[in-house]
């Protein structure tokens, strides 16, 4: 069965320094993996999606297939950045999400 | 559109209570999904529904029932509470199974079982 994991419960960075949320997966085959938020008294969001590789809010991810890795980076943090952070993946054949256990993120002036 | 919602946001619940959660959404989607989220362990699978008249179990559908009468409902029952099931739930739906698409969430219902 495939799994998702964020090792860091908790990350905390200052305002204007680079941060780097990790994620590792495990699945034999190929999966699509997401980013999805969760700011605080909001409902959960998609953030990012490595099919589009596209850059939203200044953050970045990329697909280490080698590595088994989704790690998503931002350059230069911001305090409204502070939220709940969940990287998700799903397998090819259907669409049910497999989540990691989260990383909260908080961004000091 | 108000796109998912939850009814109620909150209840407090009894051992042994039962209860219905109920989720809507007005985007014509045709797969829904019930999570939990607990501390440290992420949002886990309860059911999912991949069209009306259809579900199908999760990663942890113990104590909990779906029914999908109706394409734009999708409602999650606890037969008889348990202080394990006290938890955030929450809502999702997307247009279709293909991977790629995008999962809306609705705003989640905090319960607790005393």
């Amino acid at each position: 069965a495939q799994r998702v994991t964020q090792p860091e419960k908790l990350l905390s960075v200052f305002k204007g320094a680079p941060v780097e949320l990790k994620c590792n997966y495990s699945y034999s085959g190929s999966p699509e993996l997401f980013w999805y938020v969760q700011y605080s008294r909001q409902r959960l969001q998609l953030l990012l999606r490595h099919i589009s590789r596209e850059s939203i809010k200044g953050f970045t991810a990329d697909l280490n297939k080698g590595e088994t890795s989704f790690h998503l980076k931002k350059p230069f943090a911001q305090e409204e950045d502070s939220a709940m952070y969940y990287c998700a993946l799903v397998v090819a054949s259907g669409s049910r999400l497999t989540f990691g256990e989260g990383t909260q993120l908080t961004v000091n002036p | 559109n108000a796109g998912v919602t939850q009814t109620p946001k909150f209840r407090v619940l009894k051992t042994g209570q039962s209860m219905t959660l109920l989720c809507a959404q007005d985007m014509n989607h045709e797969y829904m999904y019930w999570y939990r989220q607990d501390p440290g362990m992420g949002l886990r699978l309860i059911h999912y529904s991949v069209g009306e008249g259809t579900t199908a179990k999760g990663e942890v559908p113990d104590g909990y029932n779906v029914s999908r009468l109706k394409k734009q409902n999708f409602l999650l029952g606890l037969e008889s509470a348990a202080p394990s099931q006290t938890s955030v739930y929450f809502c999702a739906s997307s247009s279709s199974g293909r991977s790629y698409n995008e999962q809306f969430f609705g705003p989640g219902t905090r319960l607790t079982v005393l």
